[in-house]
C-alpha cells in the first residue's frame, strides 16, 4: 500500500528534551512538509523540502530542525528551544511543490509536554 | 494573523439535505483554493479545488463556489450522507504549496 506514515501517534516530551517525530512516504514524492496545528487554528508550515538534501524554513521554524537524507524520510526534531511544543503535528508529501500538486497527509502525531 | 477563516467550528445537517461550509480569506493575492476532508485518526485528504479564474467547480456531490469580490468560498455537499461526517479544512495559496494557508476547520455531522 502506498502512503505516508507518521510515528508515534502520541509523544511525550520532558522539559529540556529534544524529541524526533518520524515521517515516511513510499509515494515517490519529491516534496515533503511539516505542519503544526493548534486548537482553533489552521495548519501552519514549519519546514518543507522540495528535494533530497534540501529544506527550507516555513512560517514557524524556530525551535524545530529537520533533515532530508532520503527521499522517503523527513524527520522533525522538536528541540528544547521550542517553548510551546504541545500541538498536533502533520506531515505531508507531494510530487512537486508547485501549485496544483496535491498534498497527501499522514495521520499525525500529538506531542504533549510532561 | 489568520488569512483564511472558517467561522463555524461545527455544522449539523440531516441526511439528504444540503451541507454548506463557508470560508473567508483576507489576502487578495490568493488565487488557488482547496478543500480537504479529515476523518478521526487519519490525515486530511484532498477533496476539491478551484482556481480564481473560475467561480464554480463541481465534482459529483461536491461543488465549490468562489466569490472573489467578497473573498469568500463555500463548499456545497448535496445530498449529504452520514459518511460525509468529518472535519473540512479550507486552504488558499498565492503561489506554491509552501505558501498554502489553512483555515481552522469545520466539523460536519450528518445525521441519519
Amino acid at each position: 500500500d502506498g502512503g505516508i506514515t507518521q510515528s508515534p501517534k502520541y509523544l511525550f516530551r520532558k522539559e529540556g528534551q529534544n524529541v524526533t517525530l518520524s515521517c515516511e512516504q513510499n509515494l515517490n514524492h519529491d516534496a515533503m512538509y511539516w505542519y503544526r496545528q493548534d486548537p482553533g487554528q489552521g495548519l501552519r508550515l514549519i519546514y518543507y523540502s522540495q528535494i533530497v538534501n534540501d529544506f527550507q524554513k516555513g512560517d514557524i521554524a524556530e525551535g524545530y530542525s529537520v533533515s532530508r537524507e532520503k527521499k522517503e524520510s523527513f524527520p522533525l526534531t522538536v528541540t528544547s528551544a521550542q517553548k510551546n511544543p504541545t500541538a498536533f503535528y502533520l506531515c505531508a508529501s507531494s510530487f512537486g511543490a508547485e501549485r496544483g500538486e496535491t498534498q497527501y497527509f499522514g495521520p499525525g502525531t500529538r506531542l504533549l509536554v510532561l | 494573523d489568520q488569512q483564511v477563516k472558517q467561522n463555524s467550528p461545527s455544522l449539523s445537517v440531516q441526511e439528504g439535505r444540503i451541507s454548506i461550509l463557508n470560508c473567508d480569506y483576507t489576502n487578495s493575492m490568493f488565487d488557488y483554493f482547496l478543500w480537504y476532508k479529515k476523518y478521526p485518526a487519519e490525515g486530511p485528504t484532498f477533496l476539491i479545488s478551484i482556481s480564481s479564474i473560475k467561480d464554480k467547480n463541481e465534482d459529483g456531490r461536491f461543488t465549490v463556489f468562489l466569490n472573489k469580490s467578497a473573498k469568500h468560498l463555500s463548499l456545497h455537499i448535496v445530498p449529504s450522507q452520514p459518511g460525509d461526517s468529518a472535519v473540512y479544512f479550507c486552504a488558499a495559496s498565492a503561489g506554491n504549496n509552501n505558501d498554502m494557508r489553512f483555515g481552522a476547520g469545520t466539523r460536519l455531522t450528518v445525521k441519519p
